[in-house]
């Protein structure tokens, strides 16, 4: 079974700084995704970053970066200029190819700080 | 455009009881999922559904049954509550093959078992 692991329970940053966030995982699949998902104090699921493992070009939205490491089994996520409403847990997730079984990990709450 | 939507969003239970949990969404998705969230677990799997009519067990089925009897809705359902259940609960849903694209997320049902 795949499982992924979110090494940091909590971290913190100031408001315009850069942080990033680490996530492992374990499997034996070649082609897979990996995500990013945010969830603030509304409960709210709300996906940040998605990486196709078959692509090495690492993802990229706005302010969200990932860097995927794929022979080490790694995907963090840096945000840069960190604002106030990035305030949030944030769940790294896997799934292989083909299937819809989305593993989760434990979580790391990010707190920007003014 | 409401996307998912579950009911209720807040539940209180006495151990022994029973309830049901509705998932309902509006995107013509095929595939759904219920996935409960507990401190320092991440979210885990506890049925889906890949149509109308089917279901089958996740990472933590036990203690729960689902049943699809229409397309747009999921319905989650706990025969004898017990506070191992106390959890926060999510529903999400997905096009058959476009789950490397993430789920859509309700917005959850806090219940807790007393």
């Amino acid at each position: 079974a795949q499982t992924v692991t979110q090494s940091q329970p909590e971290m913190s940053v100031q408001e315009a700084e850069t942080v990033t966030l680490s996530c492992t995982y374990d499997t034996s699949e070649s082609n897979y995704y990996l995500f990013w998902y945010k969830q603030p104090p509304s409960r709210q699921m709300i996906l940040v970053i998605r990486q196709e493992a078959y692509k090495q070009q690492n993802a990229t939205e706005n302010r969200f970066s990932v860097n995927f490491q794929k022979a080490a089994k790694s995907f963090s996520l840096k945000i840069s200029d960190s604002q106030l409403g990035d305030t949030a847990m944030y769940f790294c997730a896997f799934m292989k190819w083909g299937n819809n079984d989305m593993r989760f990990g434990a979580g790391t709450r990010l707190t920007v700080k003014p | 455009n409401a996307g998912v939507t579950q009911t209720p969003k807040f539940r209180v239970l006495k151990t022994g009881q029973s309830m049901t949990l509705l998932c309902a969404q509006d995107m013509n998705h095929e595939y759904m999922y219920w996935y409960r969230q507990d401190p320092g677990m991440g979210l885990r799997l506890i049925h889906y559904s890949v149509g109308e009519g089917t279901t089958a067990k996740g990472e933590v089925p036990d203690g729960y049954n689902v049943s699809r009897l229409k397309k747009q809705n999921f319905l989650l359902g706990l025969e004898s509550a017990a506070p191992s259940q106390t959890s926060v609960y999510f529903c999400a849903s997905s096009y058959p093959g476009q789950g490397g694209y993430g789920y859509t997320f309700g917005s959850g049902t806090r219940l807790t078992v007393v």
